[in-house]
């Protein structure tokens, strides 16, 4: 099992422009959250995907967008760049309606915005 | 890896050592709380959860504690080892639901050997 992967690794982008960053699930695994984690801060919950649609959505603009795939992998979506959006992106697992909650997170994608 | 705990309060302890890491939290509506362990270059990794119906867990080399009514939260980890630098993330999820997970502050863990 190759738990939560996420591409790409490394990311460098410029103002204005747009990114998608891509994430496919622990296998067995239908639910899918999207976190920002700035340096030096801890994660910031920006949405969650559960059967292809966004669920709950943390305090993120519009600019923020996401999707999930009937394969239930997931990507995030980024327009129009702003020099703080640079952070570490990271995708969380997880199946639904669990008595507790234990989320796989993979190891992220880091975005550098010029 | 780069780093994510530039700015982050650091403890210092050696190696065999007992660590305490403290965290507050601020909703308390919350009904469950996760230590999680973010070492560099890597996602943050599930160590322990407690019910908010409970004041201690334990785990393997690790115990939390939750005092509801200070709002605070304490993971203690026995006998220190190397591997245990990282930065330590306390999370509250509240009775809502869908498995949104709120972050607090972190602490740097060094290990001195």
């Amino acid at each position: 099992d190759a738990g939560v992967t996420q591409s790409p690794t490394h990311l460098i982008k410029t103002r204005g422009q747009q990114v998608t960053l891509r994430c496919s699930p622990k296998s067995g695994h239908d639910t899918v959250s999207w976190y920002q984690q700035a340096l030096g801060q801890g994660p910031q919950f920006i949405f969650q995907y559960y059967e292809e649609e966004e669920r709950q959505r943390g305090n993120f603009p519009d600019r923020f967008s996401g999707h999930q795939f009937p394969n239930y992998s997931s990507e995030l979506n980024v327009n129009a760049l702003l020099l703080g959006d640079s952070a570490l992106y990271l995708c969380a697992s997880s199946r639904p309606y669990m008595t507790y909650n234990e989320q796989f997170f993979g190891p992220g994608t880091r975005l550098t915005v010029l | 890896g780069e780093s994510v705990g530039l700015h982050l309060p650091t403890l210092s302890v050696q190696e065999g050592d007992n660590s305490i890491i403290n965290c507050a939290y601020s909703n308390s509506a919350s009904d469950y709380f996760i230590w999680y362990k973010q070492e560099s270059g890597k996602g943050p990794q599930f160590i322990i959860d407690i019910r908010s119906n409970m004041d201690k867990r334990q785990g393997q080399r690790v115990t939390v504690l939750l005092n509801k009514t200070v709002k605070h939260l304490s993971l203690q980890i026995a006998a220190t080892q190397p591997g245990d630098s990282a930065v330590y993330f306390c999370a509250e999820i509240g009775s809502g639901g869908y498995q949104k997970v709120t972050f607090g502050t972190g602490t740097k863990l060094q290990v001195i050997p």
